[in-house]
């Protein structure tokens, strides 16, 4: 069973600044099979990225995912006020989807 | 659109079963999944159809109690939960999955607003 391991738990920033969350798997996997959450207070999660550098559709190229093997990352190069929010790392396979425990992403 | 229903507070070791309703999209082309969330806490893949209606997974706390089924002659998608526990007191998010009449694995690209059960006597 994959465990993903987000870090860091709580990201305290300013609007304007660079935000970087890592994603840890406890195995290799398939960069193809991953991808980036955001989930705001009170609204069900939105997909970013997939396939681990892949933006969703309508998401701005501010927000960019990179890594492969057991390391992946997301980052966001200039915060706006509306990314303030949960981000959750996920990786799927054939017969499970697994997520991290979520990164907050707090204003500073 | 994809809408949540059928929550509620039930007792332990009772049934529910939750239902959503797809619209905007050829539900029958793709892959659908409940995920749940706790209140405060993280996300949860509780169970996934593909299009097929043949493969199908469930997180392992909850195989043998739970059954995810679809109905593509009412773009619905279906939970049925029995032996409920108090753990699985969450709210439940039906997920859409990205890729199109396609047995590769996807993300989930559209998800609904969820709907809450809580297990307590």
């Amino acid at each position: 069973e994959i465990v993903l391991t987000q870090s860091p738990g709580t990201l305290s920033l300013s609007p304007g600044e660079r935000a970087t969350l890592s994603c840890r798997a406890s195995q290799s996997v398939s960069d193809n099979h991953f991808a980036w959450y955001q989930q705001k207070l009170g609204q069900a999660p939105r997909l970013l990225i997939h396939g681990a550098s892949n933006r969703a559709t309508g998401i701005p190229d501010r927000f960019r995912g990179s890594g492969s093997g057991t390391d992946f990352t997301l980052t966001i190069s200039r915060l706006e006020p509306e990314d303030f929010a949960l981000y959750y790392c996920q990786h799927y396979d054939a017969s499970r989807w697994t997520f991290g425990q979520g990164t907050k992403v707090e204003i500073k | 659109q994809l809408v949540e229903s059928g929550g509620g507070l039930v007792q332990p070791g009772r049934s529910l079963r939750l239902s959503c309703t797809a619209s905007g999209f050829t539900f029958e082309n793709y892959a659908m999944h409940w995920v749940r969330q706790v209140p405060g806490k993280g996300l949860e893949w509780v169970a996934g159809i593909y299009y097929n209606s043949v493969n199908i997974g469930y997180v392992d706390s909850v195989k043998g109690r739970f059954t995810i089924s679809r109905d593509n002659a009412k773009n619905s998608l279906y939970l049925q939960m029995n032996s409920l526990r108090a753990e699985d007191t969450a709210l439940y998010y039906c997920a859409k999955g990205a890729w199109e009449v396609d047995l590769t694995p996807a993300p989930l690209d559209y998800w609904g607003q969820g709907t809450l059960v809580t297990v307590s006597s």
